[in-house]
């Protein structure tokens, strides 16, 4: 059974700094190209970043390129955010989620972790 | 980035009835290549992460049940539940994944009337 377990939310002032991790079971994680989503509260969905299954190449949202960074360690089947300099409207839950290949959907969803900034 | 726009932003249907949503994108996501439309639907109940439903526009998700169907192909598509049930209450994204960023619609809630 596919696991993504999230961790690593909580409260930050703005300008401060997060790193977020995505624990991954079930299936063969460094075949897997991984995603970040995260959501407002109370709004939609917005994508974050990917990362390809070996962490050799990564993407970004306009809104986080620069602060974020996205990557991953196979020998722990762990994916990461590192979250710099963050804002106000960062708050949000932030999903990992699985990727097959490049260009696919994401099939399989953690539970979310929560990311509050506010001074 | 490729905006995706859905309608209705709420809907109210009767159980067993038929409920029907679309969801347009401001430019096609029709791969030439390969003759697929990188199009996926998503369900997301309170306090759950999103369930992948849909993808390639029209392609069920192993597990979903078949009353979940997907259609449209290039700027234009549906998804349409064929007989409401009360488990089907939620919101529903679209999302492109033909380009990055990817792109979500804003979601069309669901609800029973």
């Amino acid at each position: 059974e596919v696991q993504l377990v999230e961790s690593g939310g909580g409260l930050v002032q703005p300008g401060g700094s997060l790193r977020l991790s995505c624990a991954a079971s079930g299936f063969t994680f460094s075949s897997y190209w991984m995603h970040w989503v995260r959501q407002a509260p109370g709004k939609g969905l917005v994508w974050v970043s990917r990362i390809n299954s070996d962490g050799s190449g990564t993407d970004y949202a306009g809104s986080v390129k620069g602060r974020f960074t996205i990557s991953r360690d196979n020998a722990k089947n762990t994916l990461y955010l590192q979250m710099n300099s963050l804002r106000a409207e960062d708050t949000a839950v932030y999903y990992c989620a699985t990727c097959p290949k490049w260009n696919d959907p994401l099939d399989y969803w953690g539970q979310g972790t929560l990311v509050t900034v506010s001074s | 980035d490729i905006v995706m726009t859905q309608s209705p932003d709420s809907l109210a249907v009767s159980l067993g009835e038929r409920a029907t949503m679309n969801c347009k994108s401001s430019q096609s996501v029709l791969y030439s290549s390969d003759n697929n439309n990188y199009l996926a639907w998503y369900q997301q109940k309170p306090g759950q992460p999103p369930k992948l439903l849909i993808y390639w526009a029209s392609t069920r998700e192993s597990g979903v049940p078949d009353r979940f169907s997907g259609s449209g192909s290039g700027t234009d598509f549906t998804l349409t539940i064929s007989s409401l049930q009360a488990e089907d209450v939620a919101v529903y994204y679209c999302q492109q994944y033909y380009g990055i960023p990817y792109t979500f619609g804003q979601g069309t809630k669901l609800e029973i009337k």
